[in-house]
């Protein structure tokens, strides 16, 4: 089974710092690029971050609301995805996803097809 | 960055109405689109991606179509377990946008 868990998220103050993790497991981790994508409370969809994969350098995407402060990272030998987030704000207050993405393989077709559970960010003093 | 404007925000219709759901994209995007279904607590799902490919699991009477910058998202014949949120996302260029979401409730 494909699966994606999150883990990692919780109560931070302003300015702090968390680590969220996203451990995969049921498909080749290695061979796709990943992604986090947040969802504030009671609002919509946003994408957050991109890391390819290791034949395309595990070079990275930031929305601009976190570049600068937010770095994902990869353990392909622990099948696993890293978004470090510092500097934090309370509008970074959300729900963040992990979903796998685009391969060379499958190209489009498992892509943004496999989200995990989710994992809650809040922001506050 | 691309805006993704989705059309409408929300909506009611009876079970069994044919359901569209439009986005507009700000600048053409080819064909890097998809659409996803999120239901009340639950993880968003995936619908269809590169415009009009069905999701293997997906029922048939979801269908996307269009091109450039305009597409289109139809539920034939609307179920009660159709009730969701449902967004579209755009792939072509970073940073990638969704679209604001619509609501489809059942009248």
């Amino acid at each position: 089974e494909v699966r994606l868990v999150e883990s990692g998220g919780g109560l931070v103050q302003p300015g702090g710092s968390l680590r969220l993790s996203c451990a995969a497991s049921g498909f080749t981790f290695g061979d796709h690029f990943m992604d986090w994508v947040r969802q504030a409370p009671g609002k919509g969809l946003e994408w957050v971050s991109r890391i390819r994969s290791r034949s395309h350098s595990y070079t990275t995407e930031y929305a601009a609301s976190v570049k600068g402060r937010f770095t994902i990272s990869r353990d392909d030998s622990q099948n696993s995805l890293y978004l470090q987030m510092n500097s934090l704000k309370a509008e970074d207050t959300a729900v963040y996803y992990c979903a796998r993405s685009y391969s060379d393989t499958y190209t489009f077709i498992l892509y943004l097809d496999v989200w995990g559970k989710g994992t809650t960010v809040t922001v506050s003093s | 960055d691309i805006q993704m404007t989705q059309s409408p925000s929300a909506m009611s219709a009876s079970v069994g109405d044919r359901v569209t759901i439009t986005c507009r994209a700000s600048q053409g995007i080819s064909n890097y689109l998809i659409w996803f279904q999120q239901k009340p607590g639950k993880v968003p799902k995936r619908l269809i991606y590169s415009v009009s490919s069905l999701q293997s699991g997906v029922p048939s009477r979801f269908s996307g179509s269009g091109s450039g910058t305009e597409f289109t998202l139809t539920i034939n014949s609307l179920e009660p377990d159709d009730v969701a949120v449902y967004y579209c996302l755009q792939h072509s260029s970073y940073p990638f946008t969704f679209g604001g979401g619509t609501k489809v409730e059942i009248k």
